[in-house]
């Protein structure tokens, strides 16, 4: 099984500032990872896939990089409603698997 | 605009089984492998099971392996998952999650429905 970690765990930021997180998987996964936001009390929704590729609608302060075992979720600027936990998920192999998640939250 | 509903939720005593269904609209369902993916209060996310788009091929976590089937009708474009043998470490919300792609080998979940809550009581 491919375990997925997340750091930081929490990250408390201002809006308008830029959020960095990452993932690393415990082996090589090529690009094949995608990260997730979730609200509270919200299904999960589809911010990047590839990697690096944003989904459908995702506005372009999201982006996705890395390659391996070594990935990073970067928001430029944070909007108030970019206030979420963030998921990353490979699917390389199965089983599918999680990190344990990132909460941004408002400093 | 895709979506999908689950429902068939509920309150189940330890040991015994619920089955819940998902009503996929909005795109091609028969084209797309589905997925379950489960989370529990407080907790995060994990993949409990996929169906390929034929409904050929299934795949299950270790965790609900044996007691889980998954199926799908596509003439009804619903996804279902049986879950049997049910015990408190299963109660979680249960997401309904369209894969991108054929037989779910290499892709994410590109659309989720609201989820559906399971609890597992006496």
């Amino acid at each position: 099984e491919i375990v997925m970690t997340q750091s930081p765990a929490t990250l408390s930021l201002s809006p308008g500032e830029r959020a960095t997180l990452s993932c690393r998987a415990s082996q090589s996964i090529s690009n094949t990872l995608a990260w997730y936001q979730q609200k509270p009390g919200q299904a999960p929704r589809l911010l990047i896939y590839g990697a690096s590729t944003r989904a459908t609608g995702i506005p372009a302060r999201f982006s996705g990089s890395g390659s391996g075992t070594e990935f990073t979720l970067t928001i430029s600027s944070l909007q108030s409603e970019d206030f979420a936990v963030y998921y990353c998920q490979q699917y390389k192999s199965r089983p599918l698997t999680f990190g344990g998640g990132s909460k941004v939250e408002i400093k | 605009e895709m979506q999908l509903v689950e429902s068939g939720g509920g309150l189940v005593q330890p040991g015994g089984s619920l089955r819940l269904s998902c009503a996929a609209s909005g795109f091609t369902f028969r084209n797309y492998a589905m997925a379950w993916v489960r989370q529990a209060p407080g907790m995060g996310l994990e993949w409990v099971s996929l169906i390929s788009n034929s409904g050929d091929t299934t795949y299950f976590a270790g965790s609900v392996q044996g007691r889980f089937t998954i199926s799908r009708d596509n003439s009804k474009n619903t996804l279902y998952v049986q879950m049997n043998s049910l015990s408190a470490e299963d109660s979680a919300i249960y997401y309904c999650a369209k894969m991108d792609g054929t037989d779910g080998s290499r892709d994410a979940f590109d659309v989720w429905g609201q989820g559906t809550v399971v609890t597992v009581s006496s």
